[in-house]
């Protein structure tokens, strides 16, 4: 079946510094999504992404919190300075047209020191 | 606003049945479920559209009520792999763009 990959699988940061978590997304799936997991609480939405622009956004996902696609595999979330409280269990997933399954990346473990 | 799954936790012995609870405050299109083991991605169970539909695969089933608001996944002769966290996803859309999700349940099957 085909994946979701996520690179890194973990990342250790210092507070106020940028983080890139990358994201290679199914290679026909049209809907990219970012969601976070706190360790031991429920999985959280960040923001849905299609046809080159954000559709979507929590209340999460602040100015600190940006995503790209820069070119036509690789889907970014850029954390700008972060802070202790954006340790998490970062998920990217996608899905085709339509109302389909959301497929999940194994996930990126983003630890701020 | 999230739903709210109950219970927060089951423990079962294995061949045990279980039900799982999913309800929403906001009407709803869409129903996902997902399963999560420990230190992995979630993983998609099913979808329920509005209408009351039911599915089902193996050993697992879901309702939807669209009524109530509610959908409920259906564990039946629980076997160890069933062991993990389920979570389901609410969407009000028609597209699913933005699938929030419960607190999550966890689920222990025992031997």
């Amino acid at each position: 079946e085909p994946e979701v990959t996520q690179t890194p699988s973990h990342q250790v940061t210092q507070m106020g510094q940028e983080v890139i978590l990358r994201c290679v997304p199914i290679s026909n799936h049209l809907y990219f999504y970012w969601y976070r997991q706190i360790l031991g609480q429920k999985v959280e939405f960040l923001v849905s992404f299609y046809n080159n622009e954000i559709s979507e956004k929590s209340e999460i996902f602040d100015d600190q919190f940006s995503v790209e696609r820069p070119d036509g595999s690789n889907f970014t979330l850029k954390i700008r300075s972060t802070k202790l409280e954006d340790s998490a269990m970062y998920f990217c997933a996608s899905r085709d047209r339509g109302l389909e399954k959301l497929f999940f990346g194994s996930g990126t473990q983003l630890s701020v020191l | 606003q999230q739903p709210v799954q109950s219970p927060q936790a089951v423990i079962l012995r294995e061949g045990e049945d279980a039900v799982i609870n999913c309800s929403s405050s906001k009407a709803l299109y869409s129903v996902h479920w997902y399963r999560q083991k420990h230190g992995e991605a979630p993983i998609f169970l099913m979808i329920l559209l509005k209408g009351g539909e039911q599915k089902g695969h193996d050993k697992i089933s879901a309702s939807f009520n669209e009524k109530k608001q509610q959908s409920s996944l259906y564990l039946t002769a629980s076997q160890l792999s069933y062991s993990g966290t389920y979570f389901c996803g609410t969407s009000p859309y028609n597209a699913g763009n933005m699938l929030t999700f419960g607190g999550g349940t966890r689920l222990m099957v025992k031997p």
